[in-house]
């Protein structure tokens, strides 16, 4: 699975939008980007995920660039329960090459008041 | 909404002791995955089943750690001695599919003195 890149930290108005980068520039033509979270204590929850078009839930946005190089995550408008650590993932998704989710250090999100 | 489920949450015991953990993945799911969190870093993963098959066991110290999936729906983790090193997080997941997006317990803090 191709490696990422994730600034260490980064800190975010409460109401603002949250704008996470990853750097991908290794990934492969059948590797997915995931994105998941991890609030203190709790087990890491899963966020979205996305192959090259850009997409959308009811928790962010996950907007990846046309060479597939780098995405951010988009928090459209964080709370203070958004504070987390959130992982970009890439992985490819098949039977065949196995399910293992390949954690890096994550960015660390403190949203503040 | 349903939820992986794990028990006990926290743990202490002394090294040299035999430990064990329990999971309950969510109902259907055929994946289940233990991971290994250390305190400060992203999860490990350590095994995967499919079903009651082990998929992926290449990260588990076979010496002393042990799982088992019996009858495709619940597992057990086991880790016989214990070290100081194993002090961790241990989470465990499941999903649907394999390739589809896994969802975490609450995990079980190790403690060992």
């Amino acid at each position: 699975d191709a490696k990422t890149t994730q600034p260490p930290s980064m800190d975010c108005a409460e109401g603002r939008a949250a704008n996470l980068p990853c750097n991908h520039s290794t990934i492969s033509g059948n590797e997915y980007v995931y994105w998941y979270r991890q609030i203190h204590s709790q087990g890491p929850q899963y966020i979205i995920h996305g192959l090259k078009n850009n997409e959308t839930n009811e928790m962010a946005s996950l907007i990846i660039t046309e060479d597939r190089k780098s995405s951010t995550l988009i928090l459209p408008h964080a709370t203070l329960r958004d504070t987390a650590v959130y992982y970009c993932i890439v992985r490819v998704a098949n039977r065949a090459a196995g399910n293992k989710l390949t954690f890096g250090g994550g960015t660390r999100v403190l949203v503040k008041p | 909404e349903a939820e992986v489920a794990q028990s006990p949450r926290y743990k202490i015991t002394e090294k040299s002791q035999a430990v064990a953990f329990w999971c309950d993945p969510i109902s259907g799911h055929a994946t289940l995955y233990w991971y290994r969190q250390i305190l400060g870093q992203g999860p490990e993963l350590l095994v995967q089943f499919q079903d009651e098959s082990v998929v992926d066991d290449s990260q588990l110290p076979k010496d002393r750690f042990s799982a088992e999936r019996l009858k495709g729906v619940d597992s057990t983790l086991k880790i016989q001695p214990a070290e100081l090193g194993d002090s961790a997080m241990y989470l465990c997941a499941s999903s649907l599919i394999e390739g589809s997006e896994q969802y975490f317990g609450p995990g079980t803090r190790l403690t060992v003195t």
